[in-house]
């Protein structure tokens, strides 16, 4: 397996615009997270879903962040419109579930937005 | 929720001194707690894990110590390298929802 597949790597964009970031979990996981990186918070818990249903999204900032898990293969966050202050590192991890295992992250997404 | 602390924040030490990291945790249904380590530009990748019918893991120079009862973890590296510089997380897991709550990270820097 590749691991977890994050897209893009790095984004530029400007204040206003919205930004999709998307996320590939490992094959057979069933929990996905979000994560937000900062220097000043470190990692942050934005979302889990568990076999695609949102579980827990109280680490959502605030209304302009939405994420989906349409299926057990792919999950989006997106922000609308985007803030400089969303600026960070965005990580998506999956695990299994049964048991508790080891969370793989992936390479993650940088976010500017100027 | 899960509010897992950790120190410190930074630290520094020379080549071949042990490093030590504590963290605490609020839960007390928590029974696994994963240790994280993150290389500067790169993902935070599992270096040690331990669950709460253990007291103590090794692996080599890392050693992680668990006390239930006083909720709190610590992560021991003995004989530090100038590559085990990183941040390093710790993370504690609710069984029922397997969420990892992270603590806030502690940057380590082995001089050489």
């Amino acid at each position: 397996d590749a691991g977890v597949i994050q897209s893009p790597r790095h984004e530029v964009t400007e204040m206003g615009q919205e930004v999709t970031l998307r996320c590939k979990p490992i094959s057979g996981h069933n929990s996905l997270f979000w994560y937000r990186q900062t220097m000043m918070r470190g990692l942050e818990l934005l979302i889990y879903f568990n076999n695609n249903v949102p579980i827990d999204d109280s680490g959502m900032p605030e209304d302009r962040f939405s994420a989906k898990m349409p299926n057990a293969s792919f999950s989006t966050l997106k922000i609308q419109p985007s803030e400089p202050r969303d600026s960070a590192v965005y990580f998506c991890a999956s695990t299994r579930t049964e048991k508790n295992t080891e969370a793989f992250f992936g390479q993650g997404t940088r976010l500017t937005v100027v | 929720g899960e509010n897992v602390e950790q120190h410190p924040s930074t630290l520094s030490v020379q080549e071949g001194d042990s490093a030590v990291i504590k963290c605490t945790y609020s839960d007390s249904a928590s029974n696994y707690f994963p240790w994280y380590k993150q290389e500067l530009g790169k993902r935070p990748q599992l270096i040690i894990d331990i669950r709460s019918n253990v007291g103590e893991k090794k692996d080599q120079r890392i050693a992680v110590t668990l006390n239930k009862t006083a909720k709190h973890f610590s992560l021991h590296i003995t004989e530090t390298q100038p590559e085990d510089s990183a941040v390093y997380f710790c993370a504690a897991s609710n069984p029922n929802f397997n969420k990892f709550y992270f603590g806030s990270g502690t940057k380590l820097n082995v001089k050489p």
